[in-house]
């Protein structure tokens, strides 16, 4: 069964792009979960969802930062304009539902903003 | 903000050693979780522990949910080259997950 696929891996842009990270959570997961890893603030929350529908995005850190989830099978990320602070590995995650207690990481796109 | 505090940062020890580490709050969980990250990968579920006082045994590893679950550790027997990794506990509530600092292991041979 395959897990969560992310993609693109590695990206880097220059300061001003636009960036969208794409995500394909495990069939039958009904939660998503998108998260940012550094090494300053270690793995923080941005938005999660809930069959498609956003449920918490108090954790995106400014209006530069926006998510999708138009089907059950795909969610996208999008930073617009990207800055050299957005910077840092971002992790999708699914799980069952939200009462669902474990999560899977997908294997996470590294951002570099020059 | 429910901060989950882990300890050690970063540990270094020699194969077969023993080892604990530890995951503070003053908050209470539904859940604990503990995973393992190795370098560009994302994090791998070890275990969830749900009730307080739960033990936990994953061969060489042993979960422990404190018994207010406010915190929990993990201790490692015999540890080997293949434990290496970052060691992070999540905490659940409320619908969220609230991970810890993480805690960076290296086990030499």
């Amino acid at each position: 069964d395959a897990g969560v696929i992310q993609s693109p891996r590695h990206e880097v842009t220059e300061m001003g792009q636009e960036v969208t990270l794409r995500c394909k959570p495990i069939s039958g997961h009904n939660s998503l979960f998108w998260y940012r890893q550094t090494m300053m603030r270690g793995l923080e929350l941005l938005i999660y969802f809930n069959n498609n529908v956003p449920i918490d995005d108090s954790g995106m850190p400014e209006d530069r930062f926006s998510a999708k989830m138009p089907n059950a099978s795909f969610s996208t990320l999008k930073i617009q304009p990207s800055e050299p602070r957005d910077s840092a590995v971002y992790f999708c995650a699914s799980s069952l539902d939200l009462m669902s207690y474990e999560q899977y990481f997908g294997p996470g796109t590294r951002l570099t903003v020059t | 903000t429910q901060l989950l505090e882990q300890s050690p940062q970063f540990l270094s020890i020699q194969e077969g050693e023993n080892l604990t580490v530890y995951c503070n709050s003053s908050s209470v969980f539904s859940s604990l979780q503990w995973y393992r990250q190795e370098p560009g990968e994302g994090p791998v579920l070890l275990v969830t522990v749900v009730t307080g006082g739960e033990v936990k045994k994953l061969k060489r590893l042993t979960f422990q949910f404190g018994d207010a679950r406010k915190d929990s550790s993990l201790h490692i027997t015999a540890a080997q080259p293949g434990d290496t990794g970052l060691y992070l506990c999540a905490g659940y509530n409320f619908n969220k997950f609230y991970f810890g600092s993480g805690t960076k292991l290296n086990v030499k041979p």
